[in-house]
């Protein structure tokens, strides 16, 4: 199994900054994925991180507020841009492939005021 | 587009009061379908994968069954540690992202 970290556990935010959310697992992986889990809610896709390109996003989440990077097979970070208060969530990291088990990290939780 | 019905929302047990949770979905090609436990202020944890129809897996008091259209996750004499939020997610056609369902939050008291 792959055990998944995430830095930072939880921040807080003034509205219109940015965060970036760092996601390192113990070996590789075939992909990495970024989710959203709002308070009582369960988990939405954010994008897939592809190692080396562009990432793939889904319907309603678009690069320029989720820049995402995966320069390897190991490491990925998500940025939260010009943030306000509905952006407050907690932010998941998994790792898997097709078929494979996807493990998630512990979460980042973000405050917005 | 895949789709994942949890039901129910939220279940009350006693201690060693045995019952099933249940995940409905509807997906394109079906590669997978996931149990995780979440804690609270914690990530999904991993349980069960189920491939195919009529697969079964165990582990301690749980035990996850598929069908080609549900599959159930069977509590048998639950304790108190066994409270979480059980999740339930599909893979399927060629992506590797998973489709998940809101969940149904478990509390076994004493």
């Amino acid at each position: 199994s792959a055990v998944i970290s995430q830095k930072p556990s939880r921040d807080i935010c003034q509205r219109g900054t940015s965060l970036t959310i760092q996601c390192q697992v113990d070996s590789q992986v075939t992909m990495m994925f970024w989710y959203r889990q709002q308070p009582g809610q369960s988990l939405t896709l954010i994008a897939t991180a592809n190692q080396g390109s562009e990432a793939t996003y889904e319907s309603g989440f678009v690069i320029d507020k989720f820049p995402i990077s995966r320069p390897n097979l190991t490491f990925s970070t998500l940025t939260v841009s010009n943030m306000s208060p509905e952006d407050s969530s907690i932010y998941l990291c998994s790792g898997g492939g097709l078929q494979e088990t996807q493990y998630f990290g512990p979460g980042t939780r973000l405050l917005v005021l | 587009e895949d789709q994942v019905t949890q039901s129910p929302e939220a279940l009350r047990l006693q201690e060693g009061e045995s019952s099933s949770l249940n995940c409905s979905y509807t997906v394109s090609g079906l590669r997978g379908l996931f149990w995780y436990r979440q804690d609270p202020g914690k990530g999904p944890e991993f349980l069960f994968t189920l491939y195919s129809a009529g697969e079964e897996k165990e582990k301690e008091r749980l035990k996850a069954t598929l069908t080609k259209k549900e599959s159930f996750l069977h509590i048998t004499a639950p304790k108190p540690e066994d409270s979480a939020t059980y999740l339930c997610a599909v893979q399927g056609g060629t992506a590797s992202k998973l489709t998940f369902g809101t969940g149904t939050r478990l509390q076994v008291t004493l």
